[in-house]
């Protein structure tokens, strides 16, 4: 198993440029999110996923956009970049809410100009 | 006040040291909690669930107090590979609502 995989690993965007973040796994988890992470505040919920279909906010929403059509893939898209959205972007997933661990992907580090 | 504190680091110890770090949660209906472990410029990954009766695994114990929120990591024996940043996590009622502690980081020296 590949477990969570994120592409890119690194992205460098200007302020008001859109892009997508990729998220996948082979797991079969139902249970999907996204956090990002910035120095001394710890990972931060944006958005999560109970199914595919099913979508709803998380701590810092704004900004982002999620959907759900597969199991596998989450992905995670920012809609209008700003510099606040520098940050180190995660993705995981895990098979039940709570309770159980959650897998994360490596990462994206993201940086806007 | 955050949801998820934990101690302020970094935690310098020698080899062969006992470290333990401590995390308090403000949500009393907090159901589920979490050690994990990041290592520098990766991603988390779970040390160790905390139970209520503690728990312990290998040279790890996890304590869990639920009447005073407050749950702990003890690390006996440091190994220089024990150096990362722990994160406390709680998992709320109600669905997917996880909270993560900022880290303690670690640092162990020969």
């Amino acid at each position: 198993n590949a477990g969570v995989t994120q592409t890119p690993k690194f992205q460098v965007l200007k302020t008001g440029q859109s892009m997508t973040l990729q998220c996948a796994q082979d797991m079969n988890h139902e249970y999907m999110s996204w956090y990002r992470q910035d120095p001394g505040m710890g990972l931060r919920l944006i958005h999560y996923s109970v199914g595919a279909g099913i979508t709803d906010q998380g701590e810092v929403p704004n900004g982002y956009n999620v959907s759900r059509s597969t199991t596998e893939d989450f992905p995670l898209r920012l809609l209008s970049a700003a510099p606040s959205q520098t940050s180190v972007y995660f993705c995981a997933s895990s098979y039940s809410l709570a309770g159980d661990e959650q897998y994360f992907g490596p990462g994206t580090r993201l940086t806007v100009t | 006040r955050k949801e998820v504190e934990q101690d302020p680091g970094p935690f310098n110890v020698p080899e062969g040291a006992t470290v333990a770090f401590n995390c308090t949660y403000s949500n009393s209906a907090s159901q589920s909690f979490f050690w994990y472990r990041q290592d520098c410029r990766k991603e988390p990954k779970l040390l160790m669930s905390v139970y209520s009766s503690g728990n312990e695994d290998g040279r790890f114990t996890a304590q869990l107090n639920r009447a005073s929120q407050y749950i702990s990591l003890l690390i006996r024996d440091s190994k220089l590979s024990d150096s990362a940043t722990y994160l406390c996590v709680v998992r709320g009622t109600g669905g997917f609502k996880t909270i993560f502690g900022a880290g303690t980081r670690l640092f162990v020296k020969a």
